[in-house]
């Protein structure tokens, strides 16, 4: 089992350019979530899909964050237009159940 | 919506010596408490977790305990090695989704 797939592992890119994070869970999991981690704000979750539906997005900091769920075995995260406080490392994680396994996460820095 | 507090925020132990981080939770619904280690610029991995059903569970030299009148958990390490350090992370759940997560403890095990 590879376990949560994250690309790319890191991403530098200028203020006002589209990002987009990717992630392929484990095989069979059927919960899939994005999280941001700083070291302001620590651990923040920003979705969660259950069988490719979103459940929760109140954790999306503003309408320039999108996450899709096309299938069961892809997810990403879009920021359009990123901006110098999106820098921080972004995680995915999925989960059969509770337990939550994450990906490497990736390193998003914007200058 | 749930509330997990964790404590301490930094905790320095000599090698050998057991260490304790304690949380707690605000929403007696919570049935499923994991522990995460991360070190440093790695992804947080499960290395613990209990259920509302149990009052105590055991993995070698980590254990965790639930007081769920009190709702409070706690990590314990024992014969602790350096490494060990890493920040750990405590979270709960009611949803069986979401994981609400504490702000973490930073622990440094010295030789």
């Amino acid at each position: 089992d590879a376990g949560v797939i994250q690309s790319p592992r890191h991403e530098v890119t200028e203020m006002g350019q589209e990002v987009t994070l990717r992630c392929k869970p484990i095989s069979g999991h059927n919960s899939l979530f994005w999280y941001r981690q700083t070291m302001m704000r620590g651990l923040e979750l920003l979705i969660y899909f259950n069988n490719n539906v979103p459940i929760d997005d109140s954790g999306m900091p503003e309408d320039r964050f999108s996450a899709k769920m096309p299938n069961a075995s892809f997810s990403t995260l879009k920021i359009q237009p990123s901006e110098p406080r999106d820098s921080a490392v972004y995680f995915c994680a999925s989960s059969p159940g509770q337990s939550q396994y994450f990906g490497p996460g990736t390193r998003l820095t914007v200058t | 919506g749930e509330n997990v507090e964790q404590h301490p925020s930094t905790l320095s132990v000599q090698e050998g010596d057991s260490a304790v981080i304690k949380c707690t939770y605000s929403d007696s619904a919570s049935n499923y408490f994991p522990w995460y280690k991360q070190e440093l610029g790695k992804r947080p991995q499960l290395i613990i977790d209990i259920r509302s059903n149990v009052g105590e569970k055991k993995d070698q030299r980590i254990a965790v305990t639930l007081n769920k009148t009190a709702k409070h958990f706690s990590l314990h390490i024992t014969e602790t090695q350096p490494e060990d350090s890493a920040v750990y992370f405590c979270a709960a759940t009611d949803s069986g989704y979401a994981l609400n997560f504490g702000k973490g403890t930073s622990l440094l095990v010295t030789p």
